[in-house]
């Protein structure tokens, strides 16, 4: 069965600088995807990031990006020049090519400082 | 679009009361998925539907839980009785299949069940 870890449970970084929350995966599959998504106080689930396995390319949205280590399967998030909206807990998930379901890890939650 | 709309967005009942939960997809979608958020178990999949047929619900508890969908856009997720480990937010979520999309899924904004 895949599972998703997220090995850092609380995480925190002052306005304005970069940090970088982890995730791990396993799998025997080729063919899977990959996303983070940002739970804020609202709870409220917000889809950050995607992407796919077989792109070699790490994915980036603005001021996220991914660090994608495939054969290491690693999954990393990283946000620069944070900002106070980025507050929130941040979830790993995992998803089968031929499947639906999503498999989450269990959560990073990260603190800006002012 | 709307989004994916729930409702109730907070419901407190007393313990073996039923208590329905709704959700409405995003227009167009053709899968329809139902989580459960606690602390002790993170973000759990119940139950999902492709084109209103209910496709895995393994993960539903028990038998007390139950999941339909009569139409491409309304479901519900009825819990008859409940009981206090049932309190916890639950999702529900949409996405469309696409050839060549990573059909991610679109939460809607969780209801959170208290059962006393």
């Amino acid at each position: 069965a895949q599972t998703v870890t997220q090995s850092q449970p609380e995480m925190s970084v002052q306005e304005a600088e970069t940090v970088t929350l982890s995730c791990t995966y396993d799998t025997s599959e080729s063919d899977y995807y990959l996303f983070w998504y940002k739970q804020p106080p609202s709870r409220q689930m917000i889809l950050v990031i995607r992407q796919e396995a077989y792109k070699q390319q790490n994915a980036t949205e603005n001021r996220f990006s991914v660090n994608f280590q495939k054969a290491a399967k690693s999954f990393s998030l990283k946000i620069s020049d944070s900002q106070l909206g980025d507050a929130a807990m941040y979830f790993c998930a995992y998803r089968h090519g031929g499947a639906q379901k999503l498999v989450f890890g269990q959560g990073t939650r990260l603190t800006i400082n002012p | 679009d709307a989004g994916v709309i729930q409702s109730p967005r907070h419901e407190v009942t007393e313990m073996g009361q039923e208590v329905t939960l709704r959700c409405k997809p995003i227009s167009g979608h053709d899968y329809l998925f139902w989580y459960r958020q606690t602390m002790m178990r993170g973000l759990e999949l119940l139950i999902y539907f492709n084109n209103n047929v209910p496709i895995d619900d393994s993960g539903m508890p028990e038998d007390r839980f139950s999941a339909k969908m009569p139409n491409a856009s309304f479901s519900t997720l009825k819990i008859q009785p409940s009981e206090p480990r049932d309190s916890a937010v639950y999702f529900c979520a949409s996405s469309l299949r696409l050839a060549g999309s990573s059909y991610e899924q679109y939460f809607g904004p969780g209801t959170r069940l208290t059962v006393t």
